[in-house]
């Protein structure tokens, strides 16, 4: 299994540009959330979801979207990036026997917004 | 939703035995305890979980008292590979709103040879 696997790694958009940061896992897993964590900081929750065609928002929501078409595939989108927006974006799986807990996280993408 | 405390850093030697202490005073009664593990530039790795009592499993050990109210996780003989960021999370897993687990600061742990 590749596990959680986050496309693209690094990333630099101009403030206004829109774009989307990939997510997709290999497990057959339920849950599915992106957080983001900023220099020195823990991480916060923006949006998750608990299964294909169901989504909710987090902590930090504003300035992003998602979608959850498939089982796999849990896309985060930017609307219209601004400098706040820069950070490292971690996406998360876990199944539902054990909730929440134990979630798999990726390698991350880190965005710099200019 | 419960909000946790724990030191922002800690120093260790290899081999030393080494116990973080997190505190959650309005713990609620669904909620889980949970450790997760971050190494710079990756993303965290879940350590342990528990609910009460002591939990062990092949990396650490977790320690909540009959009040629930503060935990400990136990890293015995540590390495120079344990540094890491340790977050205690406190939380219901099992609803369906995200388990709303706040990350916090986390302690940073570093041993030194």
């Amino acid at each position: 299994n590749a596990g959680v696997t986050q496309t693209p790694k690094f990333q630099v958009l101009k403030t206004g540009q829109s774009m989307t940061l990939q997510c997709a896992q290999d497990m057959n897993h339920e849950y599915m959330s992106w957080y983001r964590q900023d220099p020195g900081m823990g991480l916060r929750l923006i949006h998750y979801s608990v299964g294909a065609g169901i989504t909710d928002q987090g902590e930090v929501p504003n300035g992003y979207n998602v979608s959850r078409s498939t089982t796999e595939d849990f896309p985060l989108r930017l609307l219209s990036a601004a400098p706040s927006q820069t950070s490292v974006y971690f996406c998360a799986s876990s199944e539902r026997g054990t909730g929440w807990s134990e979630q798999y996280f990726g390698p991350g993408t880190r965005l710099t917004v200019t | 939703l419960a909000k946790t405390t724990q030191p922002i850093s800690m120093d260790s030697y290899e081999g030393q035995e080494v116990n973080i202490t997190c505190s959650h005073n309005n713990i609620a009664t669904n909620d889980y305890i949970t450790w997760y593990q971050q190494f710079p530039s990756q993303g965290p790795r879940f350590i342990i979980q528990g609910y009460k009592t002591k939990v062990t499993n092949e990396v650490a050990s977790l320690f909540i008292p009959a009040d629930r109210k503060s935990s400990t996780l136990s890293l015995p003989r540590v390495s120079l590979s344990d540094t890491a960021v340790y977050y205690c999370l406190v939380g219901d897993p099992y609803n369906n709103q995200g388990g709303k687990l706040i990350f916090g600061q986390g302690t940073e742990l570093s041993v030194k040879p």
